[in-house]
């Protein structure tokens, strides 16, 4: 099963606010990464992290990459009507070839934004 | 630049079948992986290939098995089917070199419905 705890589960905002969401594990990670899912695709990159405490906007997300190397945090900024999705967090363990795209996903955010 | 394509997009099978889901990795990258998203869940990955080799596997039954062809292209089949199984099947490519290996660029899916 997954070892990533998202968290909201749900979100239902009014356009404009700011959402925040966030992600733990019981596990180390090396890389925490970022992804949204709109209905009937697949998961779009958002933002990768490296370093522990690593801070990295991205328009207006910002994602940190927590200092105990088993948390990460995601934030809107002033949400808009296209920022409605699925936000999911993943956490890739160790940077080595047997690894290498093997990711661990969160259970996922669902973000509704309203007029 | 083709992004991730799979095919077919839905596909309906009983139990007991067996089913063979296509995917054409990004042009330039020569790994693909391959995860399973059960409804309101997020991917879990189910094997990943380099190589015409399975590189890596997570926890999923020797029923799951899969190919890559010379192109890069790869196929998962998955025998005897369950109804367990349905799932939005993910296609992912990276590249395979160590920079950006993280970095995956997912297909829209392939829906299976097991009845």
């Amino acid at each position: 099963g997954q070892q990533l705890n998202q968290s909201p589960q749900s979100m239902f905002i009014q356009e404009g606010e700011d959402v925040s969401m966030n992600c733990t594990s019981s596990s180390i990670f090396n890389t925490w990464l970022w992804y949204k899912q709109d209905p009937g695709e697949g998961p779009v990159l958002l933002i990768a992290l490296y370093k522990a405490g690593e801070l990295t906007s991205n328009g207006r997300l910002t994602a940190q990459f927590g200092i105990t190397r088993k948390d990460s945090f995601l934030n809107i900024s002033a949400s808009i009507p296209s920022d409605v999705g699925i936000y999911f967090c993943a956490g890739q363990l160790i940077s080595r070839p047997d690894s290498w795209g093997k990711l661990q996903f969160g259970a996922g955010t669902q973000v509704v934004v309203t007029p | 630049d083709a992004g991730v394509t799979q095919s077919p997009t839905h596909l309906i099978k009983t139990r007991g079948q067996q089913v063979t889901l296509r995917c054409s990795p990004k042009s330039g990258h020569d790994t693909v992986s391959w995860y399973q998203q059960a409804l309101g869940q997020g991917p879990q990955f189910i094997f990943q290939y380099y190589e015409e080799e399975e590189r890596q596997r997570g926890n999923f039954p020797d029923r799951f098995s899969g190919h890559q062809f010379p192109n890069y292209s790869s196929e998962l089949n998955v025998n005897a089917l369950l109804l367990g199984d349905s799932a939005l099947y993910l296609c992912a490519s990276s590249p395979g070199g160590r920079d950006g290996e993280e970095k995956l660029f997912f297909g829209s899916g392939t829906q299976l419905s097991v009845l």
